[in-house]
């Protein structure tokens, strides 16, 4: 069965810091990853995804993830976060067979103090 | 529609009392996912129907949880003799299902409240 671990339940930074947050994931096969966003009052939407090629991926508002094969891992990134950057953040996996079930982590909750 | 709807957005309802929830998946979509988010918890998955498969329940708790979807379109998740522990945000989502790296359309949630 597929599982998604996210470390950091609560995360809190400053403007302008950087930040990362840890996603791995337990799949024997081939996968694909996803980050996914919720802002406050927000539905949850798509961040970035990984499904082939280039292992880091760069998705919207200059976020971007960094698929390691050998260490199960999906981490998100970004260099220098924004007050707008709060928002809850979602590892999901799900394997690049025919089987389509989505599995996501506990999220991540990031709080920007300006 | 542009989204995925689902109704009600709020519902309170009494201990032991049956409660239907609706989900209204994208036009077209034939994957239709049902989650579970629990207050300062994650998304658990409850249960996945892709076109006329059988659905995935692998995560429904228990018999009191159910769902149907007709054909391609609306999906309604029923609970049975509620109990306070269902208190939840029940999300519903959708993709067209034809291949595994496409991103899931997310309702805004239906946030259930058992008194």
């Amino acid at each position: 069965a597929q599982s998604v671990s996210q470390h950091n339940h609560h995360v809190i930074l400053s403007e302008a810091a950087s930040l990362e947050l840890g996603c791995n994931y337990s799949y024997g096969g081939t996968v694909n990853l996803f980050w996914y966003v919720q802002y406050p009052g927000q539905h949850l939407q798509l961040l970035l995804k990984y499904f082939s090629g280039d292992p880091l991926v760069k998705g919207i508002k200059g976020f971007e993830a960094e698929f390691i094969k050998s260490k199960f891992s999906f981490n998100l990134r970004k260099p220098s976060v924004q007050w707008s950057d709060t928002a809850e953040y979602f590892c999901a996996v799900t394997s690049s067979g025919g089987y389509q079930k989505v599995t996501f982590g506990i999220g991540t909750k990031l709080q920007v103090i300006p | 529609g542009a989204g995925v709807s689902q109704s009600p957005s709020n519902k309170v309802t009494e201990k032991g009392k049956d409660v239907e929830l609706r989900c209204d998946p994208i036009s077209g979509h034939t994957a239709l996912y049902w989650y579970r988010q629990r207050l300062g918890q994650g998304l658990e998955f409850l249960i996945y129907f892709q076109g006329n498969s059988a659905p995935d329940k692998s995560g429904l708790p228990s018999d009191r949880f159910s769902a149907e979807r007709t054909g391609e379109s609306v999906s309604t998740l029923t609970i049975q003799r509620t109990q306070q522990e269902d208190s939840a945000v029940y999300l519903c989502a959708s993709r067209t299902g034809l291949a595994t790296n496409e991103k899931l359309f997310f309702g805004s949630g239906t946030q259930l409240s058992v008194l």
